[in-house]
């Protein structure tokens, strides 16, 4: 595609339910981020995925996180039993590029309301 | 733990002014740094990337310089219009991770 499409753009969930956010990257792309960003903050790392690889899961804030690339191109986020704490606006991004060199794409994000 | 600090978090101009924006790191071992925008509601637009070993990149109004020994950054815009308002953020790729971190971003608004 000729972006990075995120889905859904917005969603709203009750505490303790589980939800399922879904990243399409640019065509090709080898790379793939996802990132937290709270109101008013900076963006803060999730994971990495090198073609269907998760390299690094450090970001993850906790077990009842997890995410999936099976096929090395579209990504799922998937956030289970949610809590308050975990709404934010969840951005996905791609690379051409492994490694440094790279520009990234981002994605207009997915934003999460707890109630 | 690397940081990045951003100032000032606000800033309002009139249109037509120049401005810096400035942005600081603790960790200066970095691969790369990024200025992004950010409009209201929408994700990152990648600005200027700057590898290790460069010094500046321009793009168009924009000019990014980095003096990794410092730890900083500066972005420049020139002849600021009302449609250069938005959020800017400055990320660095360090410490042998592909990630990026970002600072809390300056919020820009240029006034007609």
């Amino acid at each position: 595609g000729a972006g990075v499409s995120q889905s859904p753009r917005y969603k709203v969930a009750k505490r303790g339910q589980d939800v399922a956010l879904r990243c399409d990257p640019i065509s090709g792309h080898v790379s793939l981020f996802w990132y937290q960003q709270a109101l008013g903050q900076g963006p803060e790392f999730l994971t990495y995925f090198q073609n269907e690889a998760q390299l690094d899961k450090s970001g993850l804030p906790s077990d009842r996180f997890f995410a999936e690339r099976p096929e090395g191109s579209v990504s799922t986020l998937k956030i289970q039993r949610t809590q308050q704490e975990d709404s934010a606006v969840y951005l996905c991004a791609s690379s051409a590029t492994t490694g440094w060199t790279g520009e990234l794409f981002f994605g207009e994000g997915s934003r999460l309301t707890v109630l | 733990k690397q940081e990045v600090t951003q100032i000032p978090a606000a800033l309002s101009v009139p249109e037509g002014e120049n401005l810096v924006l400035n942005c600081s790191f603790t960790d200066s071992a970095i691969y790369n740094l990024q200025w992004f925008r950010q409009d209201p509601g929408k994700g990152l637009t990648s600005l200027l990337l700057i590898q290790s070993s460069q010094r500046e990149q321009t793009s168009g109004r924009l000019n990014a310089s980095l003096d990794k020994s410092s730890g900083r950054s500066t972005l420049y815009i020139a002849a600021s219009q009302p449609g250069d308002s938005a959020t800017y953020l400055c990320a660095v790729s360090s410490g042998g991770s592909e990630k990026l971190v970002f600072g809390k971003g300056t919020k820009l608004t240029v006034n007609p």
